[in-house]
């Protein structure tokens, strides 16, 4: 199993510009995550999905756009780059107890953005 | 609003040393409370999850605690070693949320 993979590991935009963070976990999770972690900030939750075709908006979801068309992929979207969303990004996904899973958020490695 | 903390922010120990990291949170109706490790330009690694019918959970040298009432719970680290030094964050999910809410970290710093 890979796990949870992000795709691009680094990025710089210019502001203005667009681009889509991929995330994509092989483990049948039907709970996945985008968060951003600035420092001083921690962990913020930009948007967050609960099942194939659903998303929902989480602590800060301005200025990102998330899809969750296959329940394997959930992409989050820039529609126009500004410098405040210089981050690193990272996507988590899980399969909640209830559900027969475990709680635990699987994390993947991140993706780094900067935004000129 | 669910207020996830952690002190203190930065913490240097010999190696050897057992030691405690500490998380309070304000809303005492959690739904579990999970502890990560974050190694510098990596992504989280889920340590310990505690259910909030759970009192602790015990994973090799790692001990977390939980005590719900008083909004709190420890990370007991044994006979730390140098390996161990990583950012450790706590995050907590509410009852009837689906969202973590995290910690901003406690820094771990072992020396040899």
């Amino acid at each position: 199993n890979a796990g949870v993979t992000q795709t691009p590991k680094f990025r710089v935009l210019k502001t203005g510009q667009s681009m889509t963070l991929l995330c994509a976990q092989d483990m049948n999770h039907e709970y996945m995550y985008w968060y951003r972690q600035d420092p001083g900030m921690g962990l913020r939750l930009i948007h967050y999905s609960v099942g194939e075709g659903t998303t929902a908006k989480g602590e800060v979801p301005d200025g990102y756009n998330v899809s969750r068309l296959k329940k394997q992929n959930f992409l989050l979207g820039l529609e126009s780059a500004a410098p405040s969303q210089t981050s690193v990004y990272f996507c988590a996904s899980t399969n909640r107890r209830l559900a027969g899973g475990t709680d635990t958020q699987y994390f993947g490695p991140g993706t780094r953005l900067t935004v000129l | 609003k669910q207020e996830v903390t952690q002190i203190p922010a930065a913490l240097s120990v010999p190696e050897g040393e057992n030691l405690v990291l500490n998380c309070s949170f304000t809303d005492s109706a959690i739904y579990n409370l999970q502890w990560f490790r974050q190694d510098p330009g990596k992504g989280l690694t889920s340590l310990l999850l505690i259910q909030s019918s759970q009192r602790e959970q015990t994973s090799g040298r790692l001990n977390a605690s939980l005590d719900k009432s008083s909004g709190r719970s420890t990370l007991y680290i044994a006979a730390s070693q140098p390996g161990d030094s990583a950012t450790y964050l706590c995050a907590v999910i509410t009852g009837g949320s689906e969202k973590l809410v995290f910690g901003k970290g406690t820094k771990l710093t072992v020396n040899p």
